[in-house]
């Protein structure tokens, strides 16, 4: 139990539908991110969040769009993906933004048909 | 361009064994460097290494760091299966956490 919960933990969704995935942490931490994970590349940074704030957008197509109501949840809705897009999506906090290390949940595994 | 570059990509040892893992750094406003471990799921967090030359332990894991030449190690002794998983480096150049592409490890019995 790493106190970052994600949900669903495993999505299958074909290219024309619309889902969010969800990730709540019970660390009491400011920062939250999301990260992408395929197969034989390493873990991509795709959006950072400071207080609720988006801080960073790694270049992320606009078909994912990050949404975090508060410190603790974060959502990430997706709509017309790609099948490049199914991956390990993965969800992390620290307790500021550039802190140290990051706590990871157990990610969404998604699958574009 | 910011990269980080673990190697070897696999490994395969039998119980017992000690094992060496290498991560090599290029990064800017470099800070620390962090190794996870990953099996399923999650990657759980192991080090974190911000000073030179100052070996980290836990149990049978340690790393240490080395900043003239931009890399660290991990290194485990006394293998055991459940030390089979992906270990990932990273470091965090300014904002960004700029993650290795992992080492496979399997420990056989």
């Amino acid at each position: 139990e790493t106190g970052v919960t994600q949900t669903p933990r495993h999505l299958v969704m074909g290219m024309t539908n619309k889902k969010s995935l969800k990730c709540e942490q019970h660390l009491g931490h400011n920062a939250m991110y999301w990260y992408k994970q395929s197969a034989k590349k390493p873990l991509e940074l795709m959006f950072v969040y400071n207080f609720k704030e988006q801080t960073e957008n790694n270049s992320v197509p606009s078909r994912f769009s990050p949404e975090c109501p508060n410190s603790s949840h974060l959502f990430l809705h997706l709509h017309t993906l790609q099948p490049e897009d199914s991956a390990l999506y993965l969800c992390a906090s620290s307790q500021r933004h550039n802190d140290q290390p990051q706590h990871f949940g157990d990610g969404t595994r998604l699958s574009i048909l | 361009e910011d990269k980080v570059v673990q190697s070897p990509l696999s490994l395969v040892v039998h119980e017992g064994d000690t094992v060496t893992l290498n991560c090599s750094y290029e990064v800017t406003n470099f800070r620390s460097l962090l190794w996870y471990k990953q099996e399923k799921k999650a990657p759980t967090f192991l080090f974190m290494l911000t000073s030179s030359g100052i070996e980290k332990k836990s149990g049978r894991l340690s790393s240490i760091l080395d900043k003239k030449e931009l890399f660290s190690i991990l290194n485990i002794t006394a293998t055991q299966t459940g030390d089979s998983a992906v270990y990932l480096c990273a470091a965090p150049p300014g904002n960004m956490l700029t993650f290795g592409g992992g080492t496979r490890l399997m420990v056989k019995p």
